[in-house]
């Protein structure tokens, strides 16, 4: 079955980088979009970042934009977040998904159960 | 920019609850509704505004007028405790709404 798992989370002190990872099983990764959404602590999801099959057009949501880079790896299955000058406001689980489309709408159809980023001196 | 109503929400098992979802620009049917609980991975309820994801009992329903979407639960269960998201996936950003958190009354 469609298996998303993220690692890379930890404590990160403001100002720094971290990558994250993100291993995809049970499905044609090389076919497919997938995207990257968090969550801060109390609030709600936030869309961050989406790239295409192939990797070869890559959106980012406006908080992250020239900080954060999505890639992929299709020989490893692998999805990856490199996030840099990272603040306190980037303190969310950070979840990939895996994207799906009818028609024009996109959406997220398997998630991975998340991974943890504190940004704290 | 998505709203959602209402933000919170109590109701008895048997139920039937509705959240609204609205759009600030037409985008056709794309719309979708996640579940989220806490410490677990969202899941996909419904896209395409009524499309019901395979798997996902038939009492959750979505439907669209307009900027207008809504979420139906025909009869509320205790496993449908949750937060409930829209996500319009018409345009980038891929904006998700505020969320409706639903408990029991």
């Amino acid at each position: 079955q469609v298996q998303l798992v993220e690692s890379g989370g930890g404590l990160v002190k403001p100002g720094g980088s971290q990558r994250l990872s993100c291993t995809a099983s049970g499905f044609d990764f090389s076919d497919s979009y997938m995207g990257w959404i968090r969550q801060a602590p109390g609030k709600g999801l936030e869309w961050i970042a989406y790239i295409s099959d192939g990797g070869s057009s890559i959106y980012y949501g406006d908080s992250v934009k020239g900080r954060f880079a999505v890639s992929m790896d299709n020989t490893k299955n692998s999805l990856y977040l490199e996030m840099n000058s990272l603040s306190a406001e980037d303190t969310a689980v950070y979840y990939c998904a895996r994207g799906g489309r009818v028609s024009q709408s996109r959406f997220f159809d398997y998630w991975g159960q998340g991974t943890l980023i504190t940004v704290s001196s | 920019r998505m709203t959602q109503s209402p933000s919170s929400l109590h109701a008895s098992i048997g139920d039937r609850v509705t959240f609204t979802c609205r759009a600030s620009e037409t985008i056709g049917d794309s719309v979708n509704w996640y579940q989220h609980k806490p410490g677990k991975a969202p899941t996909l309820l419904i896209y395409g505004a009524s499309n019901l994801r395979g798997g996902v009992p038939s009492r959750f329903s979505g439907s669209a007028f307009g900027t207008e979407f809504t979420l139906t639960i025909d009869s509320l269960q205790p496993e449908d405790i949750a937060t409930y998201y829209c996500q319009q996936g018409y345009y980038i950003p891929f904006t998700f709404g505020p969320g409706t958190k639903v408990g029991v009354k």
